[in-house]
């Protein structure tokens, strides 16, 4: 079976730095994924993890430890227009579809 | 960066009727489609995967006779919602994957279908 857990919201101040965790446990394993959704529109990619470690893009960082089936997003300073909803995947196996199992979201308030 | 188009992005349409729903990948092929319903304030919901010139693979829950899916061409897949009921409002969006090597998920723009 499949279960992604990601805390349901979240608030930050303008400028400082957030962490969104995600864990996982997953039959397959093919890679994690962060999209950023805003409401009433389709999501956009942040990044992806396939190895263990960081990967850097930007203001956006994203972590990935597949012995903890854990992953975190880190968003530095944070901006206003950064307020929306924040999602992780886990792709299956490519025998499996390689489709993507997404958690509930974290909804993420930037105050200022 | 690779395109998926989704067309309509609202409809509203009477309890009973049929609504298609299309997913156009621009400039690449897509064996493999995938359909999600998102309701208000929730996460993406696998329906199914959508197969060029196979049956879609639906997930546990969902009526494969209720939501129709065709892909009959590796840039086009198709989410027919049959005998729609209010129940069956929501947001729904397709993704695809660029089988030449891009690891990312594409979407769509995600249609707001709304059953009156």
């Amino acid at each position: 079976g499949q279960n992604i857990d990601q805390p349901t919201e979240m608030t930050a101040t303008e400028g400082a730095i957030v962490q969104i965790n995600c864990t996982y446990q997953t039959s397959g394993f093919n890679g994690l994924f962060w999209y950023q959704q805003h409401a009433g529109e389709a999501p956009t990619f942040l990044s992806y993890n396939v190895l263990d470690g960081l990967e850097e893009k930007g203001r956006f960082s994203s972590f990935l430890s597949r012995s903890k089936g854990y992953s975190y997003l880190l968003l530095k300073e944070l901006q206003m227009k950064d307020s929306a909803s924040y999602l992780c995947a886990v792709r299956g196996r490519y025998n499996q579809g390689g489709k993507l199992i997404f958690g509930q979201g974290t909804e993420l308030s930037v105050k200022p | 960066g690779a395109v998926v188009s989704q067309h309509p992005s609202r409809v509203i349409c009477k309890s009973g009727t049929s609504v298609k729903i299309e997913c156009r990948s621009l400039d690449f092929q897509a064996t493999t489609m995938f359909w999600y319903r998102q309701f208000p304030k929730q996460s993406l919901m696998l329906m199914a995967t959508s197969n060029e010139g196979s049956k879609a693979t639906y997930e546990q829950g969902v009526e494969k006779d209720k939501f129709l899916i065709n892909h009959a061409s590796l840039t086009l897949s198709t989410l027919t919602v049959t005998s729609a009921h209010p129940e069956d409002s929501s947001f729904y969006i397709c993704s695809a994957r660029d089988e030449g090597g891009n690891t990312e998920a594409f979407f769509g723009q995600g249609t707001r279908l709304t059953v009156v």
